[in-house]
């Protein structure tokens, strides 16, 4: 049984380029959560969806970031006109809907603004 | 505002004994405790978590404490093994919320050989 799958792993951006970042949640495993972990930082929660919904993105920035998780294929976290505060790991995570919160993460996506 | 804290950026123990790893947190609507382990360049793995309903959760050399009118909680690992070394976060929900995690900053186990 295949983990949580984010690609790329390593993505470098210019400022003003997109970034979108990919997660595939575990099999049978409904609800996607997406944090952002600066340096010594903890892992900040951005936003919860399920399939075609979005749940929860208070954690999100108001501009330039959106996320979306289709009927088929992956999560994807888009960010649009990077700048360098962007730069970070951003970690996807998945859970079914039971038992209550154990969130399985991904390996992340460092993210490198130039 | 940080609601979930670790006090203690790092703790070194020896192979064999125990580590006691802390975490405190503030908001009383938060119901259920889980800790994550760490390792460079990798995701959190999961551990170990509680409900508010119980004060000590066991797995393995995995314990998890809880103490909610200190708002305390505490991880302990007996014995400790050098293949524990890693960041150790403190991650918490609240009841009636989106089941988002809200995590502390982490701190570094070193086990020494």
């Amino acid at each position: 049984n295949a983990g949580v799958m984010q690609n790329p792993r390593h993505l470098v951006r210019r400022r003003g380029q997109e970034a979108r970042l990919r997660c595939s949640p575990m099999k049978g495993h409904s609800h996607v959560y997406w944090y952002r972990q600066l340096p010594e930082e903890g892992l900040k929660f951005m936003v919860y969806l399920q399939k075609e919904n979005i749940i929860d993105e208070s954690g999100m920035p108001k501009e330039r970031f959106s996320a979306e998780f289709p009927k088929e294929g992956p999560s994807i976290l888009r960010i649009q006109q990077v700048v360098r505060g962007d730069s970070a790991a951003y970690f996807c995570a998945s859970s079914p809907n039971n038992p209550r919160n154990i969130q399985y993460f991904g390996a992340g996506t460092r993210l490198s603004v130039l | 505002d940080q609601q979930v804290k670790q006090n203690s950026p790092s703790l070194s123990v020896q192979e064999g004994r125990i580590s006691i790893l802390n975490c405190d947190y503030t908001n009383s609507m938060f119901d259920y405790f889980l800790w994550y382990k760490k390792y460079p360049a990798e995701g959190p793995t999961f551990l170990i978590s509680i409900s508010s309903i119980k004060d000590k959760n066991e797995d393995g050399r995995f314990t998890v404490f809880l103490n909610k009118s200190a708002k305390h909680l505490s991880l302990h690992i007996v014995p400790s093994q050098p293949g524990d070394s890693a960041v150790y976060f403190c991650a918490a929900s609240a009841q009636g919320g989106s089941e988002k995690l809200v995590f502390g900053k982490g701190m570094k186990l070193t086990v020494n050989p």
